[in-house]
């Protein structure tokens, strides 16, 4: 089982949709967990953290964090052509060390 | 304020050969971590320093090495260079006190590593 799992997609949406992007973890001692983006040919880019179960929105994105199903999802309302992207998942355990998942591909269509 | 600084941005290589990457932390972060990106593996980890020294390490063979310097620079090694070194290396720093964690990485730019 991987450490932290991902649908590879591509995950296509139209403009102006809402993106859902999923993400479980085996690891049920990772205490914070991020999501970044990265484009093609680019380095990956911090979009949003969360450290709580729940909901974090921050503009158009929204984190869910739900531990006891070590499940973790990123929403992306009013999709945009920008926002077209590999998302990575990425829990971390405790210190200093993240573990990416392969990466959603999301892409919005016009 | 400048980000992660990443140098070389491209190298090629041959097989059996050495190389030297470079990382210039964001000013104030003294944690450095390195990370190789493949099409097929993705992130990969390899490495982390705090304060000059090595806290974390993943699960590559001794080829692949580290330092930190007391200025928060880090390098990395890799010797004896292999055709599956092919690959991205991404550095990346955040803000971490000695007992806790504050937010997450800021990585660099990477080096681009070709073997041939």
């Amino acid at each position: 089982q991987k450490e932290v799992e991902q649908n590879s997609g591509p995950l296509s949406v139209p403009e102006g949709a809402i993106a859902s992007l999923n993400c479980t973890y085996s690891d049920r001692g990772s205490q914070s967990f991020f999501w970044y983006r990265q484009y093609s040919g680019k380095s990956p880019e911090l979009i949003m953290s969360i450290y709580s179960n729940g909901d974090k929105e921050d503009g158009r994105f929204t984190a869910q964090l739900n531990k006891a199903s070590q499940y973790v999802s990123l929403l992306i309302r009013d999709s945009q052509p920008s926002d077209s992207a590999t998302y990575l998942c990425a829990p971390r355990r405790g210190g200093n060390k993240l573990t990416f998942g392969t990466g959603t591909q999301l892409k919005v269509e016009l | 304020k400048a980000g992660v600084t990443q140098t070389p941005r491209y190298l090629i290589k041959t097989r059996g050969q050495q190389v030297t990457l470079s990382c210039s932390p964001i000013s104030g972060h003294r944690s450095v971590s390195w990370y190789q990106q493949t099409p097929g593996q993705g992130l990969q980890f390899l490495f982390e320093y705090f304060s000059e020294t090595q806290r974390n390490k993943g699960n590559f063979p001794g080829r692949f090495s580290g330092r930190q310097f007391s200025n928060s620079r880090s390098e990395m090694n890799v010797s004896t260079l292999e055709l599956g070194d092919s690959a991205l290396y991404l550095c990346a720093s955040s803000l971490l006190t000695g007992g806790g964690e504050v937010g997450g990485y800021t990585f660099g730019s990477g080096t681009r590593l070709t073997v041939v």
